[in-house]
């Protein structure tokens, strides 16, 4: 199966500490998202790439956070100094980018918890 | 700005009843409406999709939708439910432009007992 993967799967980390995830699209995909999940909430968009450019970025993300497509492949998604309302499920999603039928697939997240 | 309202937060129904998932969105343009399923430590997993076109949209694991324009609805059913579809589910509407982003409803808990 070649679906969007992520890692890691789950994260502790004490309030302070940076952490990194990572996501593999479907290798075809020249779009990619990221999305944070809070519980009982759905996802919350937070940044696209159209390879490697970040086309739109939420006000959801803070200056803590950046995000990077480097060669238009992988994506990291950096968290500075966490802090505890940072704890979520990190979601990944991509897609082909096609205007008119641009369904997104989504990796199995990152659960991160800042203690 | 385009929302999506999932009414209900919680469902329950007897294995082998028919079941229907509320969402209404609000968008200024057509929009494309998604539904997808998500099992506790899983990924969202895409269950249908309305672009364009016909308005009853077919999905895997015996879901369908309706897309009521008149009635922002994009409503899911099923006829008969197995106690493997109890999960949550989300409504999500997107744009219809070269941007793709979605914005996501709150979910729907799906119980269902024996």
């Amino acid at each position: 199966d070649t679906g969007v993967s992520q890692d890691p799967r789950h994260k502790i980390t004490k309030r302070g500490q940076n952490v990194t995830f990572r996501c593999d699209p479907i290798s075809e995909h020249n779009r990619l998202y990221w999305y944070r999940q809070t519980l009982g909430q759905g996802p919350e968009f937070l940044t696209y790439f159209q390879n490697e450019a970040q086309l739109e970025k939420s006000r959801l993300l803070s200056d803590r956070f950046s995000a990077e497509r480097p060669k238009g492949s992988f994506s990291t998604l950096e968290i500075q100094r966490t802090e505890q309302g940072d704890s979520a499920m990190y979601l990944c999603a991509s897609s082909q980018g096609t205007i008119d039928t641009d369904t997104q697939y989504f990796g199995p997240g990152t659960r991160l918890t800042v203690l | 700005a385009q929302s999506v309202t999932q009414p209900d937060i919680h469902i329950t129904v007897s294995e082998g009843a028919s079941l229907e998932l509320r969402c209404n969105y609000s968008y200024g343009a057509t929009p494309y409406l998604f539904w997808y399923v998500q099992s506790p430590g899983q990924g969202l997993q895409l269950l249908l999709k309305y672009f364009s076109g016909d308005t009853l949209v077919q999905g895997i694991k015996g879901f369908e939708a309706e897309f009521k324009r008149s009635q922002s609805s994009f409503n899911l059913r099923k006829p008969s439910v197995h106690w493997s579809d109890a999960a949550e589910y989300f409504c999500a509407v997107g744009y219809n432009t070269n941007a793709g982003k979605s914005t996501f409803g709150d979910g729907t808990t799906l119980t269902v007992k024996p």
